[in-house]
């Protein structure tokens, strides 16, 4: 089935360990997104990328990382995990013409303890 | 900069009634809006969009207007049902320095009950 695949569904982790949250799309969408999901918050974006090979930054970037070395895949990395991050994370793609429709994976929930 | 602020909830219904959960927005240009919808333990989902002034989204029921002149675009359903339970998010998009983003609203849970 198509679609946007992430794992893991939910990690808990100890504050100050590395976390690379992984996200594969098969649609060949070119643009990517991370967004973290917080109670009373809404969604905001982590980071972005419009293509393979480009990256940039969102609204909440400090704190995270992104590579997009091939179109499929786009990891979201927590060098030194804290508490704040403790969120639920959802990657996100979008076919790059047409109305702008985002398409999303089901989340991963991440508690840094 | 851009924004979005959709009424807070939760929202409590009991199934058949008229549903409203009210977005306006903030922005430059002309953006494109939309309603999302993320039922327990998913991911956000497209339910309607809408391009232009004056165009309605509808699907599922639901429908919205994109109103320039008071920068809205409600959400509305006539008779709603236990199935709708769910937290809708208002969106608008926006194209700058070479990337295309979507705002989202802050989400209203909406619980429909028989």
């Amino acid at each position: 089935i198509a679609g946007i695949t992430q794992a893991p569904t939910s990690q808990i982790l100890a504050a100050g360990r590395r976390m690379t949250l992984r996200c594969t799309q098969d649609m060949r969408h070119n643009a990517m997104y991370w967004y973290r999901q917080d109670l009373g918050l809404g969604l905001r974006l982590i980071h972005y990328s419009n293509t393979a090979g480009t990256t940039g930054k969102g609204e909440v970037p400090d704190g995270y990382s992104v590579s997009r070395a091939n179109t499929d895949d786009f990891p979201l990395t927590l060098a030194s995990a804290v508490p704040s991050q403790t969120s639920v994370y959802f990657c996100a793609s979008r076919l790059d013409r047409g109305t702008g429709e985002l398409f999303f994976g089901e989340g991963s929930r991440l508690t840094v303890l | 900069g851009d924004s979005v602020t959709q009424m807070e909830g939760p929202v409590t219904l009991s199934e058949e009634a008229f549903l409203t959960i009210n977005c306006t927005y903030t922005a430059t240009g002309y953006p494109s809006l939309f309603w999302y919808v993320q039922y327990p333990g998913e991911g956000l989902q497209l339910l309607l969009k809408a391009t232009k002034a004056d165009d309605k989204g509808s699907n599922k029921g639901f429908e919205a207007t994109y109103r320039k002149e008071t920068t809205s675009f409600h959400l509305e359903k006539g008779s709603v049902q236990v199935s709708d339970s769910a937290v809708y998010f208002c969106a608008l998009s926006r194209t700058g320095a070479g990337s295309y983003q979507l705002t989202f609203g802050k989400g209203t849970k909406l619980s429909v009950i028989p």
